[in-house]
């Protein structure tokens, strides 16, 4: 069974200042990670993948990623957020060999502050 | 390309009725998913098709949830009768072929809220 924690609910950060949104995981098999975004009243986006090779990924509007195989982790971070990154973040993992069946986090509400 | 289109966008129903919803997904996605989110959660999956086939669907509550992608294509899903518990926003989703170049990216519908009084 593989599971998800993002460890914070909610993160509140001033517009221009940098972020992190962390993430860990369980499994007992290799996996491939995600982060999607949830604007209000929308269907979740990706916003970057993890499925091997470099351990660093990058993703859209900015935002990245690090793989951390030994911690089990894969938290997101953005150098400097803007007001309209506001939104939901959810963290995933898929077993890569039932690549279909992604378990999430409970996810993390961002807030941009001016 | 169309992404995957849901409807209705919104529902309000009482407890004990019944209410369906239909997913389309984009065009050449071989599989579909159905997710339940609940307001403060993740998306956690109810039911996985491959073509018109069930992949899994161990997580379906299947005494008052069933599903159905009849011809390989579009989805609906039925809860009949509802709970209260039944609130939240379902979500379609859909990936390209299961076991061909399938990274396990999904790409999500709009959603449908469920309000049950």
């Amino acid at each position: 069974a593989q599971s998800v924690t993002q460890l914070d609910s909610q993160v509140p950060v001033f517009e221009e200042a940098p972020v992190e949104l962390r993430c860990n995981y369980s499994s007992s098999v290799s996996v491939y990670l995600f982060w999607y975004v949830q604007y209000p009243n929308q269907g979740l986006q990706l916003l970057l993948k993890y499925l091997s090779g470099s351990t660093l990924v990058k993703g859209i509007n900015g935002f990245e990623a690090e793989f951390n195989k030994s911690q089990t982790s894969f938290h997101l971070r953005k150098p400097s957020v803007h007001i309209s990154d506001t939104a939901e973040y959810f963290c995933a993992v898929t077993h890569n060999t039932n690549a279909g069946k992604s378990t999430f986090g409970d996810g993390t509400t961002l807030t941009v502050k001016p | 390309e169309a992404g995957v289109a849901q409807s209705p966008r919104y529902k309000i129903i009482e407890k004990r009725q019944s209410v369906a919803f239909w997913c389309n997904p984009i065009s050449g996605h071989a599989t579909l998913y159905w997710y339940q989110q609940i307001l403060g959660q993740g998306p956690k999956l109810l039911i996985q098709f491959q073509n018109n086939g069930v992949v899994d669907d161990s997580q379906l509550p299947k005494d008052r949830f069933s599903a159905e992608r009849l011809k390989g294509v579009d989805s609906t899903l039925k809860i009949q009768p509802a709970k209260l518990e039944d609130s939240a926003v379902y979500l379609c989703a859909s990936s390209l072929d299961r076991w061909r170049e399938n990274t396990g990216e999904l790409f999500f519908g709009e959603g449908s809220r469920l309000t049950v009084l």
